[in-house]
């Protein structure tokens, strides 16, 4: 079954701290991307992880990705208020049993940072 | 660019009624995608068009759902019958390439009482 699994589900951290959210896929994927979702609101994409050990940064935001792990991680520093919001993983990857791409979302990290 | 606009925002309509969301990619856009939002389930890939051809609608719950894109321009996801288990955000997101990131839509809330 193909899973993509995050963690933690929800957390609340203080401003200035740093912490990691962890994304877990189930098979080979040949892309992972993060997604980042205020309330109420649409997503928007922040980072496409093309290859292993790629990383990427933006801002307090950093994303990297281990395929051979199965395993991208969402790094934020020093963590101010606008952060707050749900973050997702999502992969893409070819599915042999129908013979198409599939896009699969993980659980999404509800991440609220306290002033 | 516009970016993906969605309509209705929101909807709220009873059982057994017939319901129409309407999708407009970006233009120059070759993918299509309909997501589904809950609080049980998260984020759901209910079906995917390329140049306006259903690739994958396995995500598709039921027969009473059917998606349509009859140009480039336009997309409709249409449950016929609702019921109030339907009752979620329905997200349409378009990109350039089968593997490019997604840009998504404001979103349509369903209510179905």
């Amino acid at each position: 079954e193909l899973k993509v699994e995050q963690n933690p589900l929800f957390l609340s951290m203080q401003e200035g701290k740093n912490y990691t959210i962890y994304c877990n896929y189930s098979t080979t994927s040949d892309r992972l991307y993060w997604y980042r979702q205020d309330p109420g609101k649409s997503l928007e994409s922040l980072f496409v992880l093309l290859s292993n050990g790629a990383v990427k940064q933006e801002g307090r935001l950093m994303a990297s990705l281990d395929t051979k792990a199965r395993l991208s991680t969402l790094h934020i520093t020093a963590a101010v208020h606008d952060l707050s919001a749900t973050y997702f993983c999502a992969v893409h990857l070819l599915s042999f049993t129908s013979g198409t791409y599939k896009y699969i979302f993980g659980t999404g990290t509800r991440l609220k940072v306290l002033a | 660019d516009a970016g993906v606009i969605q309509s209705p925002r929101h909807e709220v309509t009873e059982m057994g009624q017939e319901v129409t969301l309407r999708c407009k990619p970006i233009s120059g856009h070759d993918y299509l995608f309909w997501y589904r939002q809950t609080m049980m389930r998260g984020l759901e890939l209910l079906i995917y068009f390329n140049n306006n051809v259903p690739i994958d609608d396995s995500g598709m719950p039921e027969d009473r759902f059917s998606a349509k894109m009859p140009n480039a321009s336009f997309s409709t996801l249409k449950i016929q019958p609702s019921e109030p288990r339907d009752s979620a955000v329905y997200f349409c997101a378009s990109s350039p390439g089968q593997a490019d990131t997604q840009y998504f839509g404001p979103g349509t809330r369903l209510t179905v009482l």
